[in-house]
């Protein structure tokens, strides 16, 4: 089945980009997403990516999908104090059920 | 509108008792997931409704988990003979439906089995 890997976690300073990174191992995945879970909520979507795209870019955030590679990026620029939380990766194809990364925790320092 | 919902946020149940946990999905939803997360993990998925379709289990851990849905509304999942490896926060998801690839999230039921 799909696996997701992510780092676990990245500390930036205020003002700095921020990016992290994914892979996945199932090529036939059709849809990537980026979730963000604050402490004691659900998972917010940010965005997702559909595998026949190679960026896509929404105000702050770019998602660079590397097909080749497996890899996916999601980069936050000009990183405040409230983009602070767990950051989830995931995967899906045409099952509907994604397979999610284990979160990289985004930690943003003064 | 309103988004999906869960109650309770949080429960305490002794091992070995029954729980059930709910959820509302955004209405006309057709499609609903719940997903575990244990501490420091990343979501486990367990079970996926999708409309009058027969539910796919592939991911409840145990025949002590079960999960209902009535018609594309509330559902509910059980957990029978609770034990301590069952304290998690159990995330419920809902989507729009074939060619709808957004999930949204419910807040989660904190589950503490003592």
């Amino acid at each position: 089945g799909e696996d997701v890997e992510q780092s676990l976690f990245l500390s930036v300073r205020e003002g700095d980009s921020s990016v992290i990174n994914c892979t996945y191992t199932d090529s036939s995945s059709t849809y990537l997403y980026w979730y963000k879970q604050e402490p004691g909520a659900g998972l917010q979507l940010l965005t997702y990516i559909f595998s026949n795209m190679d960026m896509k870019q929404d105000q702050r955030l770019t998602v660079l999908l590397n097909k080749k590679d497996k890899h996916l990026s999601l980069r936050i620029a000009d990183t405040q104090t409230g983009d602070s939380a767990i950051y989830f990766c995931a995967a899906g194809g045409g099952s509907y059920i994604p397979t999610f990364g284990r979160g990289t925790s985004l930690i943003v320092h003064p | 509108g309103a988004g999906v919902s869960q109650s309770p946020s949080n429960k305490v149940t002794e091992k070995g008792k029954d729980v059930e946990l709910r959820c509302d999905p955004i209405s006309g939803h057709t499609a609903l997931y719940w997903y575990r997360q244990r501490l420091g993990q990343g979501l486990e998925f367990l079970i996926y409704f999708q409309g009058n379709s027969a539910p796919d289990k592939s991911g409840l851990p145990s025949d002590r988990f079960s999960a209902e849905r009535t018609g594309e509304s509330v559902s509910t999942l059980t957990i029978q003979r609770t034990q301590q490896e069952d304290s998690a926060v159990y995330l419920c998801a809902s989507r729009g439906g074939r060619g709808n690839y957004e999930q949204y999230f419910g807040p989660g039921t904190r589950l503490t089995v003592t």
